[in-house]
């Protein structure tokens, strides 16, 4: 089976810019969460998506977005650019039954300048 | 509110030496504890996991951990480190949906 899939893998925006990431999660698994890396936050939840539906959410501003489409792929928008916002975004998918089970995939690397 | 401590930022052994990481969590219920591994520019990687049921888990590479309750603990312990783990170490504890709250990482460093 093949794992979680981020694309692409590294991106370079300047700020006020927007940006859309993509996941693929596990063949099966019907739950999306997203992650931000930064070297002084360390790992924080933005949010989860399940069946479409927006499950969870961590404390982020909303420029900070993000959808499910029925094949259960996710994407994650950030509009607005800020310089804080370079960080590694990690998606991590779930099978369902075996909630809290997070199988990651590689990130993406933004960079804003 | 759910909190995950990693007391050591950074941890140095020697080759074939044993390993212990320590991690303490803040939880109100029975948590459900994880480690994962990262290597430089990648994901993350499940360790092993802790749901309910015996308190020392085993996982892949070699590795286990052990619940401890009464501390609110869960150390990652390997006998014999190899150079190939040198890698950085989250604790994370999960408990409502698929949220999980991690620790700020250790850092392993092998020494040959």
């Amino acid at each position: 089976k093949a794992g979680v899939t981020q694309t692409p893998r590294y991106l370079i925006k300047t700020r006020g810019q927007q940006v859309t990431l993509s996941c693929s999660p596990i063949s099966g698994h019907r739950s999306v969460s997203w992650y931000q890396q930064t070297p002084g936050q360390g790992l924080q939840f933005l949010f989860e998506y399940f069946s479409e539906t927006q499950r969870n959410k961590g404390n982020f501003p909303g420029r900070f977005s993000g959808r499910q489409f029925s094949n259960s792929r996710s994407e994650m928008n950030v509009s607005t650019l800020e310089l804080g916002d370079s960080a590694l975004y990690l998606c991590a998918s779930s099978p369902t039954g075996s909630e809290n089970i997070q199988y990651f995939g590689a990130g993406t690397r933004l960079s804003v300048l | 509110a759910q909190s995950v401590t990693q007391p050591d930022i950074h941890i140095t052994v020697s080759e074939g030496a044993s390993l212990e990481l320590r991690c303490n969590y803040s939880y109100g219920a029975t948590p459900y504890l994880f480690w994962y591994v990262q290597s430089p520019g990648q994901g993350l990687q499940l360790l092993l996991k802790y749901f309910s049921g015996d308190t020392l888990v085993q996982g892949i590479k070699g590795f286990e951990a052990e619940f401890k309750r009464s501390q609110s603990s869960f150390n990652l312990r390997k006998p014999s480190v190899h150079w190939s783990d040198a890698a950085e170490y989250f604790c994370a504890v999960g408990g409502g949906g698929n949220k999980l709250v991690f620790g700020a990482g250790t850092i392993l460093r092998v020494k040959s």
